[in-house]
């Protein structure tokens, strides 16, 4: 079973919309959660972690984790055609949190 | 302060040719990785660095080395290249705090392999 699950999407919202990306992983002794940014033909950037129960906001993105389930979400309010990009969820692997384990990755298109 | 650099951009080799990718880090982090990624394969660990002196392998270590060569520079090579390590090469650095391990990525490499 893979570590970290993602929808490969893509997924295509209007602009102004909420765009809801969903990432599911498999370690429960997880702790703490990452969410990164790639443009086409860029390098990941870091954009969001969580490491709480519950909601954490950044202007318009907000981090949500339940351990319960074992899923951490990441929602982009008022969506601009600059977000499209694809979102990388990234959980620390098994036996340390220097390492990460990588989702395949959910591609966003905004549509103006 | 560039954060992390890589070296060369592009590159294409023919099968059998021996390459090494160069990384550099002005951040002063002590843990170093080498990433491929591959069209709906996402990131995947290839070797890694948690300190200067240290290597261990990741995910898909298979085909290369690595060398740390100070606290700044972390090399991957490839002794043979294989069609199948046609891919883009990510380096990346992080300093944990607080088990938070937030990484920075160089620029890439696009490596193909004829």
């Amino acid at each position: 079973q893979k570590e970290v699950e993602q929808n490969s999407g893509p997924l295509s919202v209007p602009e102004g919309a909420i765009a809801s990306l969903n990432c599911t992983y498999s370690d429960r002794g997880s702790q703490s959660f990452f969410w990164y940014r790639q443009y086409s033909g860029k390098s990941p950037e870091l954009i969001m972690f969580i490491y709480s129960n519950g909601d954490k906001e950044d202007g318009r993105f907000t981090a949500q984790l339940n351990k319960a389930s074992q899923y951490v979400s990441l929602l982009i309010r008022d969506s601009q055609p600059s977000d499209s990009a694809t979102y990388l969820c990234a959980v620390p692997s098994e036996g340390g949190y220097q390492k990460v384990t990588f989702g395949t990755g959910t591609k966003l298109q905004v549509i103006p | 302060n560039a954060g992390v650099t890589q070296t060369p951009k592009f590159q294409v080799l023919k099968t059998g040719q021996s390459m090494t990718l160069q990384c550099a880090q002005d951040m002063n982090h002590n843990s170093m990785y080498w990433y491929r990624q591959d069209p709906g394969m996402g990131l995947r660990l290839i070797y890694y660095s948690a300190s200067e002196g240290t290597t261990d392998k990741g995910e898909v270590p298979n085909g290369y080395n690595v060398s740390r060569l100070n606290k700044r520079e972390f090399s991957l090579r490839l002794e043979s290249a294989a069609p199948s390590q046609t891919s883009v090469y990510f380096c990346a650095s992080s300093e944990a705090r607080g088990g938070i391990n937030e990484q920075y990525f160089g620029p890439g490499t696009r490596l193909t392999v004829t």
